[in-house]
């Protein structure tokens, strides 16, 4: 079963700027990560924020996390073309066995 | 080493016949998990390795699906009388320890025709 959404499900926009997505999940978690896959490939780890962590930082990228709303965010600033790909959320839910529970992703294409 | 393995990248098969993917992991990395991911939706978790135990399985892994870890290091997995529906990516990560973030691979793409 799907532990996160992510909205929107697909997202288009020009080179230079920002794109958001969110994430909502069910249950209490560990941590919350976020992944990219470019089509047809494996999935590559970005970022992963911890329950007790509101905000993480890596380059371009933002991630928020609302525990009290199960939520998180992923903002990729100034967006580059090479940005374009699907962007998944996975929870690791606690007390558990820690095996990431995928949504169903956001398709982001940037256009130059 | 340069991370998560996978063996074949692609596959196509005719229906009913079986097939085996190989995983390698990061050499440090203890655990080993498998997911199917299908168009357009997320990866769905299948079976998990810590070591060379079996921990987990998803109720996806039919008795058709096996998988192993032998020697706690590669892993494989084993679908028997391939039916259409298993047409798939087969994606294969591995973590260092729960809640570390994990490391996949490129994925098997299986066609069964």
């Amino acid at each position: 079963s799907q532990q996160g959404e992510e909205d929107p499900q697909a997202l288009s926009i020009q080179e230079g700027e920002n794109a958001t997505m969110n994430c909502s999940y069910k249950t209490s978690i560990n941590n919350l990560q976020w992944y990219r896959q470019n089509s047809g490939r494996g999935l590559v780890h970005l970022i992963l924020i911890r329950s007790n962590e509101r905000e993480k930082h890596s380059g371009r990228l933002r991630v928020t996390l609302d525990t009290s709303k199960k939520s998180s965010s992923l903002l990729i600033t100034a967006s580059r073309a090479a940005d374009t790909a699907s962007y998944f959320c996975a929870t690791d839910a606690s007390g558990g066995s820690y095996i990431p529970t995928f949504g169903r992703g956001t398709s982001l294409i940037v256009h130059p | 080493d340069t991370g998560v393995s996978q063996d074949p990248r692609h596959k196509i098969t005719k229906r009913g016949q079986n097939v085996t993917f190989r995983c390698d992991p990061i050499s440090e990395h203890n655990r080993l998990y498998w997911y199917r991911q299908t168009l357009g939706q997320g990866p769905e978790f299948l079976t998990y390795f810590q070591n060379e135990a079996q921990l987990e399985k998803s109720r996806l892994l039919s008795d058709r699906f096996s998988a192993e870890r032998p020697k706690g290091s590669f892993s494989t997995l084993e679908i028997q009388r391939t039916e259409q529906g298993d047409s798939a990516m087969y994606l294969c990560a591995s973590s260092s320890r729960g809640g570390s973030g994990y490391t996949f691979g490129s994925g098997t793409r299986l066609t069964v025709v």
